[in-house]
This record gives C-alpha cells, structure tokens and sequence, in this order.
C-alpha cells in the first residue's frame, strides 16, 4: 500500500533562514508523482512543486526546491529565504497510476519574524 | 479562469440528518476528487469521478456517497450524520485521470466546506 509519512508534526524558522520538510513514503511502483501543497490558514490548498519519479533531477520553483531520493523513498522540501507568507501547513503526496492522491499527516510552519 | 467553488462553505447540522455538499471544478477538468480533512485524521480520500464514472472509492462508510454531473459539477451526500463527520470537505478538481493527458496528475483544491454536527 502506497503510505505517505511526515515525521515533523511542527517545525519553525527564522524569516529569511532556510528550513527543510521531511517525506518519505511507499511504494512498490517504479512511476508515481510527488507533489508538496501548502495550506495556508485561510484553507485554500496550494501545490508548491511536484516531482516526477522518472527525473532524477530535483524539481526547483524559486525559493522551494526539493531532494528526492527515490531508492531511500524520501522527498524533502527546502524553502530558501523564507518569508511570513511561507507560514502553513505543508502536505507531502504521492499519486501513481490507478491509485488516488495520498497525503501525509502535515508538517505546520512557523515563521518567526 | 474561475477556480474551483463548494458550496456552502460552511454548514452546521444535527447528528441524523443528512447534507449535501457541491463542487464546481475548474472549465474543462472533468476529474474531481473529494476529501475529507479533520484535526486527528489528517486528508483522507474520500472519492474520485470522471466523466460521471466513480473510479476510486477510499475507506468511508456507505453513508457517505457522491456522484458527478455531465458538466463535470459534483456533489456528495452523508446521510445519517454522525458528530465524527465533522470536518472540512475538500474538493479537488484536474484535467483528467490519465497520465498521458495530465502528466502531472495536478489537482486544483477548493476553498473547502466546513460542516459541523451538532
């Protein structure tokens, strides 16, 4: 069964410093998608950046970029220069063919100014 | 282009009655996804339609139940509400389920409709 697993229930950086979200998940499929959404508290959900598994480069959108490693099966995100905006709750999620999306349990975070 | 609607947004009922619940996903998805997202629970999956097909169901009682127009516009029903229904339905719509036509399986999430049971 395709599990999502975040191991950081809250997590909190300086404004401007760098902070990195940890995922891992499984799987027993070579094909998937990886995606990070954020969810501000205004509940709208927002994908930040996804991740196909076939690219062995990581995937890059301004400040959030992200390390996958597919033989460990973990897929951090790292914000850079991070603002008060970043402020939310971070899902990991993956999804292949034939299966729906599975999110993990969420990562909150705090930006301090 | 719009984004995705539900409606209500917010909605407080009283354990045993029944709701429905509305999406309208973006013009030209015809995928929508449903989830249900509580404090203790996390995002769990709910249902997924495309083109007024059920293709996945998640782990949910028969209460709960949904289904989707040909204009792509979805609804769900939970019948005989339970105080433990409770919590923020969100709906998610994309293009379509199929990598090759959605390379990126993206889902565009609404707002979300806050239902309380009472």
């Amino acid at each position: 069964a395709q599990t999502v697993t975040q191991s950081q229930p809250e997590m909190s950086v300086q404004e401007a410093e760098t902070v990195t979200l940890s995922c891992t998940y499984d799987t027993s499929e070579s094909d998937y998608y990886l995606f990070w959404y954020k969810q501000p508290p205004s509940r709208q959900m927002i994908l930040v950046i996804r991740q196909e598994a076939y690219k062995q480069q990581n995937a890059t959108e301004n400040r959030f970029s992200v390390n996958f490693q597919k033989a460990a099966k973990s897929f951090s995100l790292k914000i850079s220069d991070s603002q008060l905006g970043d402020a939310a709750m971070y899902f990991c999620a993956y999804r292949s063919d034939g299966y729906d999306m599975r999110f993990g349990a969420g990562t909150r975070l705090t930006v301090k100014p | 282009k719009a984004g995705v609607t539900q409606t209500p947004r917010y909605l407080i009922k009283t354990r045993g009655q029944q709701v429905t619940l509305s999406c309208s996903p973006i013009s030209g998805h015809r995928s929508v996804s449903w989830y249900q997202q509580t404090p203790g629970q996390g995002l769990q999956f709910l249902f997924e339609y495309f083109s007024e097909t059920q293709r996945n169901k998640g782990n949910f009682p028969g209460r709960f139940s949904g289904r989707q127009f040909s204009n792509s516009r979805s609804e769900m029903n939970v019948s005989t509400l339970e105080l433990g229904d409770s919590a923020l339905y969100l709906c998610a719509s994309s293009l379509h389920l199929v990598a090759e036509v959605n390379p990126h399986y993206e889902q565009y999430f609404g707002p979300g409709t806050r239902l309380t049971v009472t």
